[in-house]
Order: C-alpha cells, then sequence, then structure tokens
C-alpha cells in the first residue's frame, strides 16, 4: 500500500526566506508524485508532478521539487517565499498497481510573514 | 475552459436525512474521482469511475455512500441517513486520461457537508 507523510503540519517563513515543505512517501511500485496547494476555501491546484521523467521538477509559481528514491522523499522548495504563497500544501502519491486514486499527506500549512 | 464545478458549494442537513452532492467534469474528461476531506486532513479517496461505471469504490465507508455516473459525464454522490460524522469537505476530480504519466487530476471547489 502507498502512503505519504508529511513532516511538520505549520511551516512559518519571512517574506523573501527559502521555502522548505517535505514529503516521504512509501510505494510498493515506482510511483507518481504531486504537490497540491489548497487556498482557503478555494479546491486542490496542481503546483507539479514526478513521473519519472526527471527528478528535478519545476512547477508553477517558482516552486520546485527533488525526487530523492534513495531517501523516498520528494520535497518542496522555493527560493524566496511571497506573501501570497501562504495556504495548505498537500503531497500525494499513485502508481500502486490497480490504484489510480491518489493518497495524500496530512498537507502543511504555510505562514508567511511580513 | 470551465473547469471542474460541484454544486451545492455548501449543505446544511439534519443527522438521518438523504444527500446528493453533485460533480460536473471538465468536459471530454473520461475519469472522475470523488475525494473526502475532514477538517485538518488530507483527501481521501471515495470512489473513481471511468466513463459509467466504478472502476474502484473501496474508499467508500459503509454502504449508506452511493455514486452514479449514468451519462459518462456528470456524477452524484449520495449519502443516505447522514451521520455527524459525514460532516466533510467533499471533493470532485477529473482527468483525461486513466492511468500512466500524463494522468493528472483537476480538482472542483468542493461542497461542504454539515450535519446537525
Amino acid at each position: 500500500a502507498q502512503s505519504v507523510t508529511q513532516l511538520g503540519s505549520h511551516v512559518s517563513v519571512s517574506e523573501g526566506a527559502l521555502v522548505l515543505l517535505r514529503c516521504n512517501y512509501s510505494s510498493s511500485v515506482p510511483p507518481y508524485l504531486f504537490w497540491y496547494v489548497q487556498y482557503p476555501n478555494q479546491g486542490l491546484q496542481l503546483l507539479l508532478k514526478y513521473t519519472s521523467a526527471a527528478t528535478l521538477v519545476k512547477g508553477i509559481n517558482g516552486f520546485e521539487a527533488e525526487f530523492k528514491k534513495s531517501e523516498t522523499s520528494f520535497h518542496l522548495t522555493k527560493p524566496s517565499a511571497h506573501m501570497s504563497d501562504a495556504a495548505e500544501y498537500f503531497c500525494a502519491v499513485s502508481g500502486d498497481t490497480g490504484r489510480r486514486a491518489l493518497t495524500f499527506g496530512s498537507g502543511t500549512r504555510l505562514q508567511v510573514q511580513p | 475552459g470551465a473547469g471542474v464545478s460541484q454544486t451545492p458549494s455548501n449543505k446544511v442537513t439534519e443527522k438521518g436525512k438523504y444527500v446528493e452532492l453533485r460533480c460536473d467534469p471538465i468536459s471530454g474528461h473520461t475519469a472522475l474521482y470523488w475525494y473526502r476531506q475532514s477538517l485538518g486532513q488530507g483527501p481521501e479517496f471515495l470512489i473513481y469511475f471511468q466513463g459509467t461505471g466504478a472502476a474502484d469504490d473501496s474508499g467508500l465507508p459503509n454502504d449508506r455512500f452511493f455514486a452514479v455516473r449514468p451519462e459518462g459525464s456528470v456524477s452524484t454522490l449520495k449519502i443516505q441517513r447522514t451521520e455527524r460524522g459525514d460532516s466533510a469537505v467533499y471533493l470532485c476530480a477529473s482527468s483525461p486520461q486513466v492511468g500512466g504519466p500524463e494522468e493528472t487530476q483537476y480538482f472542483g471547489p468542493g461542497t461542504r457537508l454539515l450535519v446537525l
């Protein structure tokens, strides 16, 4: 069975500082990995996804994530935080045999301080 | 183009009542998913449709939950004899392609269900 662990339910950074949101996964098959962002009272928006083409994946809004198989990690980073980045971020995995659905982590709420 | 839409956006009901939640996927998307998101948690899978048929309903919590997609487009999630524990945001997602690296799920804004 596949699973996702997001370390840190809340992360607070200053505007302009590095953003690092952690995600570790477990999967019995090579995974597809996703990061979604959720703004208040809105649906999930895809930030980026890993599908084995390249280990460093660039997404929207300046975010990127690196797939590290040896560490079973897919951490999300952004060099310089902006106030508009404040939201809930979810890491998700899919790819288990016969399983199309996404398995999500419990989310990390990012706060950006002025 | 239009994204995934869900109606109603909010639904308040009383314990024991029946509710229906509707999802309009992106036009042409063959796959449709339902998820449930409880407060402070990530979304949890409920059921997935490929066309008109439910390809995987392993996430439905019990037989009070049922979903249909009769014409392969709009889907309705039906909850009988609602319980307070059913209170959550119900999310719908659609995808143009099933499986493989090209599949991306696009989410609607959700229906917030409150059972009193």
